[in-house]
């Protein structure tokens, strides 16, 4: 069974950086075509995809984001972590871990609420 | 890069089908078939529906099938049943190696 659980703060506050980490179990991240990333959704919003590693450890960003976003793995942790810098309250969001296979976001995190505020 | 176009809004009675479109670009949804759907109820994280434009995960219903034309993909659901009444987004990679939602589609059962 594939499993992801993200896990970091509730509560940040402007300026400061965001850490995210996804633990993942079922699967590794060293097999050919698969790719471990992330999906943000501001409240009553819609998805918005952040960035993705792959198992060759080539990393994709979201334009719009790309001079914020880092993404790493640690592959003997199963750990995924996600930064984003300068947060502002338009980053309040649930942010989801994703698995992909390759072709789709075949499995999903339960999702990881984060609100910006001073 | 720009978000899919997706209708706000749908609605279906039960037993009927319905379609959502999601609209991109010869840069997204037009260059590849790397589309994919996805179904979110209220408070719930989003679920595979559809990848690949027309490909089911084991276990969804073969009510749900998926198509493309140019630079449209298009979500159908037949035989409309109240647990369908949720979210619906498209996805699709792009030409820059990235990926990009629509904007999401609440699909009301009437």
């Amino acid at each position: 069974q594939i499993t992801l659980k993200e896990s970091g703060p509730t509560l940040v506050k402007p300026t400061q950086t965001l850490t995210l980490t996804c633990t993942f179990s079922g699967f590794s991240l060293s097999t050919s075509e698969m790719g471990v990333g992330w999906v943000r959704q501001p409240p009553g919003k819609a998805l918005e995809w952040l960035a993705l590693i792959y198992w060759n450890d080539d990393k994709r960003y979201s334009p719009s984001l790309k001079n914020r976003l880092t993404i790493t793995r640690d592959t003997s942790k199963n750990q995924v972590v996600l930064t984003l810098t300068n947060m502002d309250p338009v980053d309040t969001a649930t942010y989801y871990c994703i698995q992909t296979p390759g072709g789709g976001f075949k499995v999903w995190g339960q999702g990881a609420l984060v609100t910006v505020s001073s | 890069q720009s978000a899919l176009t997706q209708p706000a809004s749908v609605s279906g009675s039960p037993g009927r089908s319905i379609t959502i479109s999601c609209t991109g670009t010869s840069s997204d949804v037009g260059a590849y078939n790397y589309v994919s759907w996805y179904q979110q109820h209220a408070g719930k994280a989003p679920k595979l529906m559809i990848f690949h434009v027309t490909d089911r995960p084991s276990g969804v219903s073969t009510r749900f099938s998926g198509s493309k034309s140019g630079n449209t993909a298009s979500l159908t659901i037949s035989g409309l049943q109240a647990e369908d009444e949720a979210d619906y987004f498209c996805c699709s990679y792009t030409t820059s190696h990235t990926w990009v939602f629509g904007g999401g589609t609440k699909l009301t059962v009437l």
